[in-house]
């Protein structure tokens, strides 16, 4: 079956614009994640929506950055006024939702973003 | 706040020796510990889930220990391959409410040579 998809696969923008980073994950998976990725570093967690709500959005770095999920399936990643410091790898990964969070979670390719 | 070390960026061996990966934490005790393979411009790619009341777990050619006292993981490749050569991440419970999302080590990166 499909994997966890990403669009786009590689984003430049321009410091102080604006972007949208889309996540389709795995049929029937109601865990979404998003993380992000700088070079040499491990994923960094962002926010997890759990259905259609965000369970926790505590890994946001600041306002600038929002994400949706509204029917539960396709998630959209936004950030305001990018600045060249945001420039790194987007992850989406989705899970089953089983009790007590013992879950692998199904990582995209992600969503490289450059900030000129 | 809490802190994952991974014992070092890179790691290389010859083939058909045993890999052995080192994870450290501090700060708090994860309910689970996960271990991830990455390949260069790939996401991450689920290998092994251990809970902090298992001691070992194995799949095929890899195992895992999860040592709650000293707060150390170790994940071991045996009878390495060159196709094994990647980044390995070390991966724990977040301890906060939702307590799915994941903290991820740096990764260590083992290069296997024929």
């Amino acid at each position: 079956g499909a994997g966890v998809s990403q669009t786009p696969s590689n984003k430049v923008t321009e410091k102080g614009k604006y972007v949208e980073l889309r996540c389709d994950p795995i049929s029937g998976h109601t865990a979404l994640y998003w993380y992000r990725q700088s070079l040499g570093q491990g994923p960094e967690f962002l926010i997890y929506f759990q259905g259609t709500g965000a369970a926790d959005d505590s890994g946001l770095p600041n306002d600038r950055f929002f994400a949706v999920r509204p029917e539960g399936s396709v998630s959209t990643l936004k950030i305001q006024r990018t600045e060249r410091g945001d420039s790194a790898v987007y992850l989406c990964a989705s899970s089953l939702a089983l009790a007590g969070g013992y879950n692998e979670q199904f990582f995209g390719p992600g969503t490289r973003l450059t900030v000129l | 706040s809490q802190k994952i070390e991974q014992n070092s960026e890179a790691l290389n061996i010859q083939e058909g020796k045993t890999a052995t990966l080192t994870c450290n934490y501090t700060n708090y005790s994860p309910a689970y510990l996960q271990w991830y393979r990455q390949d260069p411009g790939r996401g991450p790619v689920f290998l092994l889930l251990i809970r902090e009341n298992e001691k070992e777990k194995r799949k095929e050619r890899l195992k895992v220990t999860f040592d709650t006292t000293l707060k150390q993981s170790l994940f071991h490749i045996t009878a390495s391959q060159p196709a094994d050569s990647a980044t390995y991440l070390c991966a724990l419970a977040s301890p906060n409410q939702a307590g799915t999302a994941l903290i991820f080590g740096k990764g260590t990166t083992l290069s296997v040579s024929s």
